[in-house]
């Protein structure tokens, strides 16, 4: 079965410093999408950053990139000149299809991101 | 532009009552649905998912059932509610197939006592 593992519930960083949070998942599937999601304390989920495994290439969205280790099955996400509005729970989520013919997330249990002024 | 709506946004309700949160998307078509629970300092589980009208597939056996009488509606019912349905319940929608993401919209938050 499809796990998604984070490691570090809560993480801390200075403003304008650089954090990186990790994520490794199990799966015996070859293609795949992983996705980063971030809930600032109004509990709206907005993606961050989506990768797809047959890309070798590490997905950017301007402050936010991934290291993606697919032998390692490791996605980790690193945010750059962190900034206040970045403090958020973080979630990793695994794409998967199912038997019904949808697709659903497997999510990690979250990390929780502080960014001190 | 594609919006999802949820109602209500928190609801606090006694252990034995009926349940109804609505989820409605708007701007597209023959989306798949889901329903998530968050419980507090976890991740999200998913409960329920659609593909179609009438088409709910369940993952996990619980209290709670869904419904989807239209194209982009979404229901997430309890006949009785149990002190352990508290939680935070967010619906989903996506499009089908390929590489897209999960829309979430703005969750319910529900208080069972």
């Amino acid at each position: 079965a499809q796990t998604v593992t984070q490691s570090q519930p809560e993480m801390s960083v200075q403003e304008a410093e650089t954090v990186t949070l990790s994520c490794t998942y199990d799966t015996s599937e070859s293609d795949y999408y992983l996705f980063w999601y971030k809930q600032p304390p109004s509990r709206q989920m907005i993606l961050v950053i989506r990768q797809e495994a047959y890309k070798q290439q590490n997905a950017t969205e301007n402050r936010f990139s991934v290291n993606f280790q697919k032998a390692a099955k490791s996605f980790s996400l690193k945010i750059s000149d962190s900034q206040l509005g970045d403090a958020a729970m973080y979630f990793c989520a695994y794409r998967m299809l199912t038997q019904g013919g949808s697709e659903k997330l497997v999510f990690g249990k979250g990390t929780k991101l502080t960014v001190n002024p | 532009s594609q919006t999802i709506h949820q109602w209500p946004a928190t609801l606090v309700q006694p252990v034995g009552s009926p349940l109804s949160l609505e989820c409605t998307v708007e701007g597209t078509s023959n989306p798949n649905l889901y329903w998530y629970r968050q419980a507090a300092g976890r991740g999200l589980q998913l409960l329920f998912y659609s593909i179609g009208i009438g088409q709910i597939s369940s993952e996990v056996p619980q209290n709670l059932s869904a419904s989807r009488p239209q194209d982009r509606q979404f229901i997430l019912s309890s006949k009785k509610l149990l002190l352990s349905d508290s939680g935070f319940y967010l619906c989903a929608w996506s499009v089908g197939g390929g590489s897209n993401e999960q829309f979430f919209g703005p969750g319910t938050r529900l208080t069972v006592l």
